[in-house]
């Protein structure tokens, strides 16, 4: 199956800074989102990106499907940024199944 | 607020134990996913069900099933609880098999 390779795995940073996190497919994948899950357990949808680039307020992420990778780029961190943040992307499907495939997700810290 | 609603929110039950976790999808949305988050994992794929029908399996325990009902709403079954089963389980929905999905907060499941 497909795998999903995330990195950095931890991350922090001091308030203001800026950060590439990155996911890494072993396989064309149909559609990719980026998730962030706050402290509390939640799952915050934060782009469906399945190519091309997207910008939301200081978030941006790219999508290179042909290369199998995406980017999520946070600009001037901030403490609310903190947690853990997955990408996940749905594979090609032979078989009918569209599930998605979850990355291990990078942990990140944000100091004040 | 995703439109995804998931009840209940934390549940403590004893080893042994039958328990059922309830999701109503977004309004319109016929796929529903069910994942597990063990402590500091990844999401792990159970199941999907589409307009009632069940299309994916994941790793999911012969002790646990789902089902999708005629209003779309679905519910696992998780059943002989082990203290491993403990874990934050969440059900997304997406409009089609091949689209966006989004994630309600999740049922944190604690087995004691």
């Amino acid at each position: 199956g497909i795998q999903v390779e995330q990195s950095p795995p931890d991350l922090i940073l001091q308030e203001g800074a800026n950060s590439t996190l990155r996911c890494n497919f072993s396989d064309s994948v149909n559609n990719l989102q980026w998730f962030h899950q706050n402290p509390w357990g939640q799952l915050i949808n934060l782009f469906y990106i399945p190519s091309g680039t997207k910008q939301n307020g200081r978030l941006s992420a790219t999508t290179v499907a042909t290369e199998r990778y995406s980017l999520l780029y946070i600009s001037s961190s901030q403490t609310t940024d903190s947690g853990v943040y997955f990408c996940a992307g749905q594979g090609a499907s032979t078989s009918g199944t569209y599930k998605y495939i979850f990355g291990t997700g990078t942990r990140l810290k944000v100091l004040a | 607020d995703s439109g995804v609603t998931q009840t209940p929110k934390h549940l403590i039950t004893a080893t042994g134990q039958r328990v059922t976790l309830r999701c109503s999808p977004r309004s319109g949305d016929l796929s529903v996913y069910w994942y597990q988050q063990s402590l500091d994992q990844g999401l792990q794929f159970l199941i999907q069900y589409y307009n009632g029908e069940e299309r994916a399996k994941g790793n999911i325990l012969e002790r646990f099933s789902a089902q999708q009902f005629p209003d779309l709403h679905s519910e696992l079954n998780l059943s002989s609880l082990e203290l491993g089963d403990s874990a934050l389980y969440f059900c997304a929905s997406s409009p089609d098999q091949n689209t966006e999905a989004f994630f309600g907060q999740g049922t944190r499941l604690t087995v004691v």
